[in-house]
C-alpha cells in the first residue's frame, strides 16, 4: 500500500497564475478530504468526496478553489487566479467507507509559495 | 473552523518524562481522534476514543475523554526523543458527515 499520494510536494507560482495541486487516495477508500494548513489558522477542512462525489465544499474560501474528483483514484484542487494569501500546505487524506471510526490517512502534502 | 483548542501550543521536556496534552471541543460528538505530525510531513493516527468510552490505551499513549467537560487529555509516558512532534486531536460530529474537524494542535519537544 503506497499510502496517499500528492503531487506535487513543493509549487512556488506567480500571483495570478493557475495552481494545479493533485491527489491519489489508497485504493478502495470511499472518502477523500482536502485541508490546508496554515500557521494561523491551522488545519481547515475545505471540501470532501464520498464516492467521488463532493459533499460539503463549505471550506472552500472563495470562488477561486475549485476540486474535482473524476474516479476513484484521482481528485484535484485548482486555485485560479492564486494570490499570496493561497500560501500554505495543501493535505489530501482519505479514508475507508464505515461508521465515523475509520481514520483519515493523510498524503506528505503539497507546500504552496504565490509570491 | 477548528472545533476545539488544544493546550499548551508549546511542551518542552526531558527524555523520560511524560507528556500531557489536553484538546477542549465545542459540540457533541461520536468520536475523538488523535494525531502525529512529523515535521515536513502529513498527519498520521495515534488513537481514537468513542464518545461512550472514558479511557483507552495503546503501548505508551493514554487518551481520556470528559464528554460532560467537552475534552480530552494525551498522555504520553516515558518520553523519547523520538516523539518531537505536533499532536492534534480532531473530532467527528454526531451527524452523518464522517468528517474531521482538528485542532489547533500541540508542539512537543523531547530533549535528550
Amino acid at each position: 500500500d503506497a499510502g496517499v499520494i500528492q503531487s506535487p510536494r513543493h509549487e512556488v507560482t506567480e500571483m495570478g497564475q493557475e495552481v494545479t495541486l493533485r491527489c491519489k487516495p489508497i485504493s478502495g477508500h470511499d472518502y477523500l478530504f482536502w485541508y490546508r494548513q496554515t500557521m494561523m489558522r491551522g488545519l481547515e477542512l475545505l471540501i470532501y468526496f464520498n464516492n467521488n462525489v463532493p459533499i460539503d465544499d463549505s471550506g472552500m474560501p472563495e470562488d477561486r478553489f475549485s476540486a474535482k474528483m473524476p474516479n476513484a483514484s484521482f481528485s484535484t484542487l485548482k486555485i485560479q487566479p492564486s494570490e499570496p494569501r493561497d500560501s500554505a500546505v495543501y493535505f489530501c487524506a482519505s479514508r475507508r467507507l464505515g461508521t465515523g471510526d475509520s481514520p483519515l490517512h493523510f498524503g506528505n502534502g503539497t507546500r504552496l509559495t504565490v509570491t | 473552523s477548528q472545533q476545539g483548542e488544544e493546550d499548551p501550543q508549546a511542551l518542552s521536556i526531558q527524555e523520560g518524562e511524560n507528556a500531557t496534552m489536553n484538546c477542549s471541543y465545542k459540540t457533541s460528538i461520536n468520536n475523538l481522534q488523535w494525531y502525529r505530525q512529523n515535521s515536513g510531513r502529513g498527519l498520521v493516527h495515534l488513537i481514537l476514543i468513542r464518545s461512550n468510552e472514558r479511557e483507552k490505551h495503546s503501548g505508551r499513549l493514554r487518551v481520556t475523554l470528559d464528554t460532560s467537560k467537552k475534552s480530552s487529555s494525551l498522555l504520553i509516558t516515558a518520553s523519547r526523543a523520538a516523539d518531537t512532534a505536533s499532536y492534534f486531536c480532531a473530532t467527528v460530529g454526531m451527524d452523518s458527515s464522517y468528517k474531521l474537524i482538528f485542532g489547533s494542535g500541540t508542539r512537543l519537544l523531547v530533549r535528550p
